[in-house]
């Protein structure tokens, strides 16, 4: 059974970056052909795709964000992370790590909450 | 921009059968697949459809998807309604640039 974990600071200064990091068990992210995606959920509010990391190390963002966004993998490790700069109270979400099959989203982590604020 | 656009709420009563729309901005919703997710408050959102009109394993066949291309649009239907399904439904697809689009969500009420 593929689990997925997010790991990372739940309140972070603006201006700065946010760092998360997502760990995988039960499976490989560098093997099968899997988009491994980052999703948040503003409170209250809807999902807004982030972008992913194919298990190549080839990625693709929201063009919202692209900017600002930079997603890889860490084979060794089992994990993916995200990286956001330049944080706004805007940025403040809950963010999910998840496994797009090339179907649909199939795994999920449970989610984690980042507050932006001083 | 391409969007998806979900009604904000939908109510109906234990038993009956409901229908959440999502419809395309622009282009032929028909020309990529629609997901459809349930999240219910404090969990991560689970598939319910994929690829237009399966159920992955375990999702009950009172759950079903379908696709009209005359209207754009895209439907979830839930049929013998449970207080179970209570929960927020969230369309998804993609753009010609291959990004996931999601819609805004639409709050299932079971009264």
């Amino acid at each position: 059974q593929v689990q997925l974990q997010e790991s990372g600071p739940g309140l972070v200064k603006p201006s700065e970056t946010l760092s998360l990091t997502c760990t995988v068990s039960g499976g490989s992210v560098s093997s099968g052909s899997y988009y491994w995606s980052w999703i948040r959920q503003p409170p209250g509010k809807g999902l807004e795709w982030i972008g992913y990391v194919y298990s190549s190390g080839s990625t693709n963002y929201n063009s919202a964000l692209k900017s600002r966004v930079t997603i890889s993998v860490d084979a060794s490790k089992k994990q993916f992370s995200l990286k956001l700069s330049s944080v706004t109270a805007a940025d403040t979400a809950v963010y999910y790590c998840a496994r797009d099959s090339l179907a649909y989203f199939d795994y999920w982590g449970q989610g984690t909450l980042v507050t932006v604020s001083s | 921009n391409f969007m998806l656009t979900q009604p904000h709420s939908v109510s109906e009563s234990p038993g009956k059968t409901v229908t959440i729309s999502c419809t395309g901005s622009s282009g032929s919703i028909a020309s990529n697949y629609v997901q459809w997710y349930q999240q219910r408050p404090g969990s991560a959102p689970t598939t319910v459809i994929y690829e237009d009109t399966l159920r992955p394993s375990g999702v009950p066949d009172r759950f079903s998807g379908s696709i009209d291309s005359s209207s754009n649009s895209a439907s979830l239907t839930i049929s013998g309604l449970k207080t179970e399904d209570e929960a927020d439904y969230y369309c998804q697809s993609y753009d010609s640039s291959n990004h996931v689009v999601f819609g805004g969500g639409t709050k299932l009420t079971v009264l």
